[in-house]
């Protein structure tokens, strides 16, 4: 299994441009999740979704957009890129809500918008 | 809105010491506390977890402790070693969670 990937790996933006990050993940997991980890700090939820159709916003949805329309794949768009999304960006997915509720990262995308 | 506090943010132990940091969280719905390690420039990985009807669990030099009642949960690493210098995340939630804002621990041979 090649877990959760996330592509790409590093990618500077202009502002104003917009991208899509693409997370994949192969455990058939139904949740799935979108973080963003500011320099020296924690992890803040930006999306998640508990099953292919369903998505639903975490603590920083302003500026991003997702879509889950397979059980695989939770891409994350970023419309109107600002300097204020410079950032690393993980995804994760776990099995779901009965448990486990450990969740699995991928290797993370480094973006600066500049 | 539902807040996790994590201290202290940085800790600077000898080898061969104990290291603890500490969490509180808002959220009494919560009923599962991970804890992740993150090395520079990698993801987080899970270290260790717990659920509300634990109240302690071990895994050879890592433990954790929750008091549900104070809304505390508590990560314990014994015996410390250079390789253990890296950032941890406690969380607080279920299937969906809060993170605290991470303690760097230094590890000095």
């Amino acid at each position: 299994n090649a877990g959760v990937t996330q592509t790409p790996k590093f990618r500077i933006l202009k502002i104003g441009q917009s991208m899509t990050l693409q997370c994949a993940q192969d455990m058939n997991h139904n949740y799935m999740y979108w973080y963003r980890q500011d320099p020296g700090m924690g992890l803040k939820l930006i999306y998640y979704s508990v099953g292919a159709g369903i998505t639903d916003k975490g603590e920083v949805p302003n500026g991003y957009n997702v879509s889950r329309s397979t059980t695989e794949d939770f891409p994350l768009r970023l419309e109107l890129a600002a300097p204020s999304q410079t950032s690393v960006y993980f995804c994760a997915s776990s099995p779901g809500d009965r448990g486990p509720y450990e969740q699995y990262f991928g290797p993370g995308t480094r973006l600066t918008v500049t | 809105g539902e807040n996790v506090e994590q201290h202290p943010s940085t800790l600077s132990v000898q080898e061969g010491d104990s290291a603890v940091i500490k969490c509180t969280y808002s959220d009494s719905a919560s009923n599962y506390f991970p804890w992740y390690k993150q090395e520079l420039g990698k993801r987080p990985q899970l270290i260790i977890d717990i659920r509300s009807n634990v109240g302690e669990k071990k895994d050879q030099r890592i433990a954790v402790t929750l008091n549900k009642t104070a809304k505390h949960f508590s990560l314990h690493i014994t015996e410390t070693q250079p390789e253990d210098s890296a950032v941890y995340f406690c969380a607080a939630g279920t299937y969906k969670y809060i993170f605290g804002t991470g303690t760097r621990l230094k590890v000095l041979a």
